[in-house]
């Protein structure tokens, strides 16, 4: 069965930092563009970042530019996202989403994990 | 990036057809040659479903009771025969032409 597992969400000061994890299983992770997308309590879904299956190509939302970072470890099948200068506003499930093959459109998301809570508060 | 614009709600009675509209701008939905819109269904406290890729195209298992159109910046889904299952959230998606992604608001259909 194709999986996505997402870890590494808790509650989190202001201005602290989290380190979320996507661990996939059931496909060929390194051949995949692979996408974090998150959602506020009660919110819309807001996309966060993308990284290519060689790690090359990295993109992220321009709100967000300088204080995420998207990595891949393609030995260990995961990817991650490190997330820095945290505020209240950055609350919410965070989704770990791939990109299926037969796509050539990063909005095409068709394997969702079952997201990790990130709870920024003092 | 601004999200893109959906209605809030949309309502409809088991059996009837509705539409969600979508609305962008030349950078995403409306960007030339660009056919990259996508539609997700979210049942309350579950991940988003994938249902339409490349405007048109329904991934395996999703049932052609769903259809996904585009004209100019604006993209529109419709689901028809509705039942009581159908009653989610519904969001767009679109690439936009700085390889980044942008979601609609999203849009809450009740199955009356």
């Amino acid at each position: 069965e194709e999986q996505l597992v997402e870890s590494g969400g808790g509650l989190v000061k202001p201005g602290g930092s989290l380190r979320l994890s996507c661990a996939a299983s059931g496909f060929a992770f390194s051949s995949y563009i692979l996408s974090w997308v998150r959602q506020a309590p009660g919110k819309g879904l807001q996309w966060v970042s993308s990284i290519s299956h060689n790690s090359y190509y990295k993109h992220y939302a321009d709100s967000l530019k300088g204080r995420f970072t998207i990595s891949r470890d393609n030995a260990k099948n995961s990817v991650y996202l490190q997330l820095d200068s945290l505020g209240a506003d950055d609350t919410g499930v965070y989704y770990c989403t791939r990109e299926p093959l037969y796509c050539r459109d990063a909005s095409c998301l068709d394997l969702w994990g079952q997201g990790t809570l990130v709870t920024v508060s003092s | 990036q601004s999200a893109l614009t959906q209605p809030a709600s949309v309502s409809g009675s088991p059996g009837q057809s509705i539409t969600i509209s979508c609305t962008g701008t030349s950078s995403d939905i409306g960007a030339y040659n660009y056919n990259y819109v996508s539609w997700f269904q979210q049942h309350p406290g579950k991940a988003p479903k994938f249902l339409i890729y490349e405007v048109t195209n329904r991934p395996s298992g999703v049932p052609d009771r769903f259809s996904g159109s585009k004209s100019g910046n604006t993209a529109s889904l419709s689901i028809s025969g509705l039942q009581a299952e159908d009653e989610a959230d519904y969001y767009c998606a679109s690439y936009t032409t700085s390889s980044t992604v942008v979601f609609g608001g999203g849009t809450r259909l009740t199955v009356l």
